[in-house]
């Protein structure tokens, strides 16, 4: 079993359409990151939060970390052919140096 | 910069024979990391080490083996390949623990 979920694990949508994506645990994470990766390359980093509650923006995509720091979400606004990839959460507890990883979700936008 | 390197890209192995993957970066990074990466399973971690001379297990060591004997090499060895460790194998550093994560390419490795 997966520490943390993510959902979906695959969405195809049409170019200019919203999605959400989440990441859930029962667990605490001091901090979680989102990273994208794109066929054939590594993960690369979108962005870290830390606080519980925090929301955090990085132009159409909008990251919000959840108040008990067990889950998150990443929003699409108006989603484009370049956002295609595999997005994955990952987080690290306070006990140690690993990275905790969801399984991702694989997203296609269709022009 | 190059960041982190993999190579190779590519390797078919034959059950039982060996090799070493080898991952390189040039940030002065201390902590360097070795995944796998499965269809649908996220990334696993096999062997992760925090400074020179310090290595340690992750969440799958068994059937591989690391070295770190200077900042910037992180080699992963696989004794007797089998099949199960037909995977996807990234090289991961940051700069300390719980910082970003920066990747290699990656090295594609079946076992038949």
């Amino acid at each position: 079993t997966q520490l943390l979920e993510q959902s979906p694990q695959f969405l195809s949508i049409q170019e200019g359409e919203n999605l959400t994506v989440y990441c859930n645990s029962s667990s605490v994470f001091s901090s979680l990151q989102w990273y994208r990766q794109e066929p054939g390359e590594g993960p690369v980093l979108l962005v870290t939060v830390v606080t519980g509650g925090e929301v955090k923006k990085l132009k159409r995509l909008t990251f919000q970390f959840g108040d008990a720091r067990k889950d998150s979400s990443l929003h699409i606004t108006a989603a484009q052919p370049g956002d295609t990839g595999l997005y994955l959460c990952a987080g690290f507890m306070d006990s140690n140096y690993q990275l905790i990883w969801g399984a991702g979700t694989k997203l296609i936008i269709k022009p | 910069n190059a960041g982190v390197t993999q190579t190779p890209k590519f390797r078919i192995l034959k059950i039982g024979q060996s090799m070493t993957l080898q991952c390189a970066q040039d940030m002065n990074h201390n902590y360097m990391y070795w995944y796998r990466q499965d269809p649908g399973m996220g990334l696993k971690l096999i062997y992760y080490s925090v400074g020179a001379g310090i290595t340690d297990k992750g969440e799958v060591p068994n059937g591989y083996n690391v070295s770190r004997s200077t900042t910037e090499d992180f080699p992963l060895r696989l004794e007797l390949a089998a099949p199960s460790q037909t995977s996807v194998y990234f090289c991961a550093s940051s700069y300390s623990g719980h910082n970003e994560q920066f990747f290699g390419p990656g090295t594609r490795l079946t076992v038949l």
